[in-house]
C-alpha cells in the first residue's frame, strides 16, 4: 500500500492561466474522489469515478472546472481560467468497494496559490 | 442532506489531560461517521470509523469514539493528550449515491506542555 499520491504538492500560477492535477490512487481502489479544502474550513466534495466513469460531477464549482480518470487509474483535474477564489488545497482520496462504511484514503494535497 | 457539527473551533489541553472533541449529526438514517486528522500541510488521516457494530469504537493512536443515537453525538476522546496530538481533527459522514464525505468545519487541538 503506497498510499494516495497528488502532484505538484503545490502551484502557484497568474490569474487567468489553466492548471492541471494529478492524482494517483491506492492502485486496488475503484472509487476516486476529489475535494477541495479553503483556510479553516473541512474539505468540500467536488466529484468522483467508479473505476473510469464520472458517477457525479455536480458539485463541481463551476464549468471551468473538470475532472477525467481516462482508464480507471489515475486522474486529473483541471481549472481553467483561474480566478483568485480558486486558491485552496485540492484533495483526492480514494477507496475500495461500495460500502458506506468503506474508508477514504487522502492524499497530501496540491495547493494551488493564485497571484 | 446528512450534516456534522463539530462544537469548538480550538481546544486547548495540557499534555497528559483527557482529550474532548466535539461532534454530533445530523441524519434520518444510521449514520456512517468517521473522525479524520489532519496535520499541517498534509492530507487527512483516518483515525477511526463507526460501523454499527459496537457504540464504542476504538481507533490509532489511542484514540476512540462513542456513537450516542440518543444524542446524535460521535465525540471523540482519548485519555491523556500527547504533545503529537496537536493537529486539526474532522468529523465526517458519507452520504450518497458517490459515499462522498460531508466534514465538519474542524477543531483545531492545542497540546500545552
Amino acid at each position: 500500500d503506497t498510499g494516495v499520491s497528488q502532484n505538484p504538492r503545490h502551484k502557484i500560477t497568474k490569474r487567468g492561466q489553466n492548471v492541471t492535477f494529478r492524482c494517483d490512487p491506492i492502485s486496488e481502489h475503484n472509487r476516486l474522489y476529489w475535494y477541495r479544502q479553503t483556510l479553516g474550513q473541512g474539505p468540500e466534495f467536488l466529484t468522483y469515478f467508479q473505476n473510469e466513469a464520472q458517477l457525479e460531477k455536480s458539485r463541481l464549482l463551476s464549468d471551468r472546472f473538470s475532472a477525467e480518470r481516462p482508464k480507471g487509474s489515475f486522474s486529473t483535474l483541471e481549472i481553467q481560467r483561474t480566478e483568485q477564489g480558486d486558491s485552496a488545497m485540492y484533495l483526492c482520496a480514494s477507496s475500495l468497494g461500495d460500502g458506506f462504511n468503506q474508508p477514504q484514503h487522502f492524499g497530501d494535497g496540491t495547493r494551488l496559490s493564485i497571484l | 442532506a446528512q450534516s456534522v457539527t463539530q462544537l469548538g473551533s480550538h481546544v486547548s489541553v495540557s499534555e497528559g489531560a483527557l482529550v474532548l472533541l466535539r461532534c454530533n449529526y445530523s441524519s434520518s438514517v444510521p449514520p456512517y461517521l468517521f473522525w479524520y486528522v489532519q496535520y499541517p500541510n498534509q492530507g487527512l488521516q483516518l483515525l477511526l470509523k463507526y460501523t454499527s457494530a459496537a457504540t464504542l469504537v476504538k481507533g490509532i493512536n489511542g484514540f476512540e469514539a462513542e456513537f450516542k443515537k440518543s444524542e446524535t453525538s460521535f465525540h471523540l476522546t482519548k485519555p491523556s493528550a500527547h504533545m503529537s496530538d496537536a493537529a486539526e481533527y474532522f468529523c465526517a459522514v458519507a452520504s450518497g449515491s458517490a459515499r462522498q464525505l460531508t466534514f465538519g468545519s474542524g477543531t483545531q487541538l492545542t497540546v500545552l506542555p
